[in-house]
């Protein structure tokens, strides 16, 4: 069955980056675009971008570009997503979540499945 | 950026319907797609596209949409069905992006 597998969680201090691994099973890896999402405690999803597993194009939303790094490791079928200079107020799980829309014909911003998430806590 | 707005709470009698909206100019271009979280876990796609249901989702899940707003309607909800539930799409300022409402908390009295 299709499954996205995350990485476990992460304390970091404030500035440090983090990186966040995403192993994809059960699909072709390079078929599908890549999504991160995050939800801070008690909050609402928030979409930090997209990554084309095939030619490792990008798209990062407004509030994360210059922090965030997208990457892919086809040989393993695993997205990455790295924030760096974090703060405290990005204290929060991340999620990837798979497109239904297949690449590059399609991003559809339908999100079907999502891995299990990654708590990160960001704390002095 | 395009955004989407949820009412923050809708309850429901046991096993009668209820709907939940999601309003924002960007449904006029694309079709929203809506997620169920239950505390601790993963969202769950449940409606996409026109009125689309994954495998494994029961039929009293349906989706559909007019002007800005797309609804999702729980016709005979269960318990099982208290969770907090997120539309999105695509953004329609021009960039390949994706926005999230703000989340509908429903409760099953």
């Amino acid at each position: 069955q299709v499954q996205l597998v995350q990485s476990g969680a992460e304390v970091k201090k404030p500035g440090a980056s983090v990186k966040v691994s995403c192993k994809a099973s059960g699909y072709t890896f390079t078929g599908y675009y890549m999504h991160w999402v995050r939800q801070a405690p008690g909050q609402g999803l928030e979409w930090m971008g997209w990554i084309n597993p095939n030619s490792g194009g990008t798209n990062y939303a407004q509030k994360f570009q210059g922090r965030v790094t997208m990457t892919r490791d086809t040989s393993i079928s695993t997205a990455y997503m790295e924030l760096s200079r974090l703060r405290s107020d990005d204290t929060a799980v991340y999620y990837c979540a798979r497109d239904v829309g297949i690449v590059p014909a399609a991003m559809y911003g339908w999100f079907d499945p999502w891995g299990q998430g990654t708590l990160v806590t960001v704390s002095s | 950026s395009s955004e989407l707005t949820q009412d923050p709470a809708v309850s429901v009698a046991l096993g009668q319907t209820v709907r939940i909206t999601c309003q924002g100019d960007s449904l006029r271009s694309y079709y929203a797609s809506w997620y169920q979280q239950k505390p601790g876990q993963a969202p769950v796609l449940v409606i996409y596209g026109k009125n689309n249901r994954p495998s494994g989702i029961p039929d009293r899940f349906s989706g559909s949409s007019s002007g800005n707003t797309a609804s999702l309607t729980i016709t005979g909800a269960q318990a099982e069905d208290e969770a907090d539930y997120y539309c999105n799409s695509r953004d329609s300022s021009g960039n390949p992006d994706v926005v999230f409402g703000g989340g509908t908390k429903l409760t099953v009295l």
